[in-house]
């Protein structure tokens, strides 16, 4: 069955340090999603692209965030400058053109802001 | 924006009990989802259910979007049946983007 895949599990890095998470959603699909899920709360949407361009956006996504397709399958999302407080799980998740309603969540990039 | 509440908050069972989960939102929406994150992170989504009944194994799910709340019934449940549950509502104002509810954590003793 076709999944969302989500590179790396795990990111570590120094505060001020850019970051980028990678994700490749499911092969027909053609919306593309980003949330985030601060340990022990719940999950809140950042952004949702569409036709290479942002169709949504929360008033997390600052000015520090990015969203880039940059080929056929991969969808990232840049952090230009960490802060402590975007340590949390990033989830990027996926649906198709006929049922953008149904999302299909990768398995997550925990990033650790040190 | 929206509300999504959920309840219980926690919710503590023995192996092979049923149990119902709630969630109540504050608006009309066009799409519900119920999601299962596993002791792992991982986010399962379980039913997109804006309205009406649907069941999977022992799982099921029913919708009564003019009362705006939706249950998900486990039955039988199972130690894998433990983890976080979530409802996420969305749809409206032309949005499909979902708003999560906080969950209710369970946890399934053998």
């Amino acid at each position: 069955e076709p999944e969302v895949t989500q590179t790396p599990s795990h990111q570590v890095t120094q505060m001020g340090q850019e970051v980028i998470l990678r994700c490749v959603p499911i092969s027909n699909h053609l919306y593309f999603y980003w949330y985030r899920q601060i340990l022990g709360q719940k999950v809140e949407f950042l952004v949702s692209f569409y036709n290479n361009e942002i169709s949504e956006k929360s008033e997390i996504f600052d000015d520090q965030f990015s969203v880039e397709r940059p080929d056929g399958s991969n969808f990232t999302l840049k952090i230009r400058s960490t802060k402590l407080e975007d340590s949390a799980m990033y989830f990027c998740a996926s649906s198709d053109a006929g049922r953008a309603d149904t999302q299909y969540f990768g398995p997550g990039t925990r990033l650790t802001v040190l | 924006g929206i509300q999504v509440e959920q309840s219980p908050p926690d919710l503590i069972l023995q192996e092979g009990a049923n149990s119902t989960l709630r969630c109540n939102f504050s608006d009309s929406v066009n799409n519900l989802q119920w999601f299962h994150q596993n002791p792992w992170g991982q986010l399962i989504n379980l039913f997109y259910i804006p309205s009406g009944t649907k069941q999977n194994g022992r799982l099921s799910a029913t919708t009564v979007a003019t009362e705006r709340y939706s249950l998900l019934y486990i039955s039988s449940s199972q130690t894998t049946d433990s983890g976080v549950y979530f409802c996420a509502v969305g749809g409206t104002g032309g949005s499909y983007i979902p708003t999560f509810g906080r969950g209710t954590s369970l946890i399934v003793h053998p």
